[in-house]
């Protein structure tokens, strides 16, 4: 069965201290895995694609990388304004993309 | 600006109650998606449409309906069939069916009376 699981469920940082969430999936045929932030109460909102297992994305302290069975979202100097729930999603080419539970990250100051 | 706007933000069903949620994108996307989102769990798809006056059901249609007969519109109705429809919905779009990557609305808020 298709299936992303996303880990840890939660996870509680210092401001400045740099850590990674993991998203593993089991789908067959990859064709791109999706990260996306997600406020309370807000709709997702997309950060990066990866197509293909050694490809890496930036933005800002974000850096997302993908291998053959999971990516990491890595966080390097948290905010408190990084503070959000961080979906991964897979799509292995048909109409449906499935999506983790997510992880819930908090940073304080 | 582009983008996906969805109403209202929250929205209140009473019992046997029928509701439509709103969904507009001007992003001249081709594809269309609505999805439920439930505490501790991942976005389960409702529905969705790859063009306009077609469309199809995802994982957890029943009690759930939708038209597309605009590129720019899909609205989704939260029927009386539906028993548990307490979530927060999500409607997306995409430039071509799960081809790209699927752009997210601010979402509503469905509680039951």
């Amino acid at each position: 069965e298709d299936q992303v699981t996303q880990s840890p469920e939660a996870l509680r940082l210092q401001e400045g201290e740099s850590s990674s969430l993991n998203c593993s999936y089991t789908v067959s045929g990859l064709r791109g895995l999706f990260w996306y932030r997600q406020d309370p109460g807000k709709g997702p909102e997309f950060l990066f694609t990866l197509y293909s297992a050694g490809e890496e994305k930036e933005k800002e302290r974000l850096k997302a990388t993908l291998t053959k069975k999971e990516s990491f979202l890595h966080i390097t100097a948290p905010k408190p304004e990084d503070s959000a729930t961080y979906l991964c999603a897979v799509w292995h080419g048909g109409f449906k993309t499935i999506f983790g539970a997510g992880t819930r990250l908090f940073v304080k100051a | 600006d582009g983008g996906i706007t969805q109403s209202p933000k929250y929205l209140f069903r009473k019992e046997g109650q029928n509701v439509t949620l709103s969904c507009e994108q001007n992003l001249n996307h081709d594809a269309m998606y609505w999805y439920r989102q439930d505490p501790g769990q991942g976005l389960r798809l409702i529905y969705y449409s790859q063009i306009v006056n077609d469309f199809q059901k995802g994982d957890i249609a029943e009690g759930y309906s939708v038209s597309r007969e605009k590129k720019e519109s899909f609205p989704l109705t939260v029927t009386s069939a539906q028993k548990n429809p307490t979530a927060f919905y999500l409607c997306a779009s995409s430039i071509i069916a799960s081809h790209e990557t699927q752009y997210f609305g601010p979402g509503t808020r469905l509680l039951v009376l």
